[in-house]
This record gives C-alpha cells, sequence and structure tokens, in this order.
C-alpha cells in the first residue's frame, strides 16, 4: 500500500499564471476528489472524478478543471490565478463502496 | 443545504479529563458520518467513521439521528490526542462535506 502521493509539496505562482498539481493514488482507489484548505478552515470540496469523468463538483470556478488518468493518477489544473487561490490543495482517494477517504499530505500554493 | 457544524474552533482540557468534540450534521436522509484527524505536520487521516461503531485510539462517536449530531469522545484524554479533529459527512456518493475542525489542545 503506497498511499496518496501529492506533488510538489509547495508551489509559488503569480496572479494571472496557470498551474497543475498532481497526485498518484492508491491501485484500485478509482475515485479520487480534490479539496481547498484555506488557512484555520476545513476542506472544500472542489470536484471529484469516478473512472476519468468528473461525477460530481463543488462551488469552484471553471478556471479550476481536472483530470484522472486509468494509472490512479490525476491533476487539478487552476488558470487565471487569483490571490485567494493561495491555498492547501489536498487529493483523496478512496476504492469503490469504501468512503473513507485516503489523504494526500497536500501541495501548499501560494499565489503573489 | 448539506451542511457540518463544528461549534468549537478550540478546545483544551487536562491530561486524564474526558473531552468532548461536538458535531452536527444537516442533512436529509442518512449520511455516512467520519471524523478525520491531523496531528502536527501529518497528512489528514481517517479516524472512525459511524457504520464501524469501532473504538480507535480510545475515541467513540455516537451517532444521534434525533439532534443530527456525531460528537467524538474519549474518557481520559492523553497528551499524544493534540491535534485538529473534522467532522465529515458523506451521502449518496458525492462530495465528502467537513466541518471547520477543533483544534483540540491536551495540557499535562
Amino acid at each position: 500500500e503506497t498511499g496518496v502521493t501529492q506533488s510538489p509539496t509547495h508551489l509559488i505562482k503569480t496572479r494571472g499564471q496557470q498551474v497543475t498539481l498532481r497526485c498518484s493514488s492508491q491501485s484500485g482507489h478509482n475515485t479520487v476528489s480534490w479539496y481547498q484548505q484555506a488557512l484555520g478552515q476545513g476542506p472544500q470540496f472542489i470536484f471529484q472524478y469516478y473512472r476519468e469523468e468528473e461525477n460530481g463538483r463543488g462551488n469552484f470556478p471553471p478556471r479550476f478543471s481536472g483530470l484522472q488518468f486509468p494509472n490512479y493518477s490525476s491533476e487539478l489544473n487552476v488558470n487565471a490565478l487569483e490571490l485567494d487561490d493561495s491555498a492547501l490543495y489536498l487529493c483523496a482517494s478512496r476504492p469503490p463502496q469504501d468512503y473513507g477517504y485516503t489523504f494526500g499530505s497536500g501541495t501548499r500554493l501560494t499565489v503573489v | 443545504a448539506q451542511r457540518v457544524t463544528q461549534p468549537e474552533k478550540l478546545l483544551s482540557v487536562f491530561k486524564g479529563a474526558p473531552v468532548e468534540l461536538k458535531c452536527n450534521y444537516s442533512y436529509s436522509g442518512s449520511p455516512e458520518l467520519f471524523w478525520y484527524v491531523q496531528y502536527s505536520r501529518q497528512r489528514l487521516q481517517l479516524l472512525l467513521r459511524h457504520i464501524s461503531r469501532e473504538s480507535i485510539k480510545g475515541f467513540t462517536a455516537d451517532l444521534n439521528k434525533g439532534e443530527t449530531s456525531f460528537h467524538l469522545k474519549k474518557p481520559f484524554a492523553q497528551e499524544e490526542d493534540s491535534a485538529m479533529y473534522y467532522c465529515a459527512a458523506f451521502q449518496g456518493a458525492q462530495k465528502l462535506v467537513f466541518g471547520q475542525g477543533t483544534r483540540l489542545t491536551i495540557n499535562p
């Protein structure tokens, strides 16, 4: 069991730029979710992928997009970065019929 | 709207004292409920879930459907219990919704 791995751990971007965050899930975890956690807040759901298709989305604009690949890896892409996008981004995955998600350590994104 | 509420942002108790972290949920139907914990410099990890009715690290959580609550309890707190605790709810194969979290500090 290798867990959920996220890269990079830290990232600094300039307002207006684009960023791609990556996640590698455990084998068999065909559902992956992405969360944004601002300082002092609980994680906020961005979107979820199941078998490479988005099947749930939170209250985030379209400039937040994602991909899931057959090898259990996934990406979160954010275009036109804003200062308020500065946060910890968490990836979480789970196997079928088990709703207990396994979380990665997160990517700390700072937008300046 | 689906919501999970943790009314206490901070909770401080002495070692050996009982601890209770409160969680209330606002859902129609019967969501599946979880407690997640984040120790210092570690990732968020699942502590327990209501369907398992288990005790993990001495913690238990009772689902009260009448009060729509899922409070986390431990009879005797230990210093290693100091962490951030999040209550979360899941329904209908949709998103996991988290509360704001409670920072628990156990004083020696």
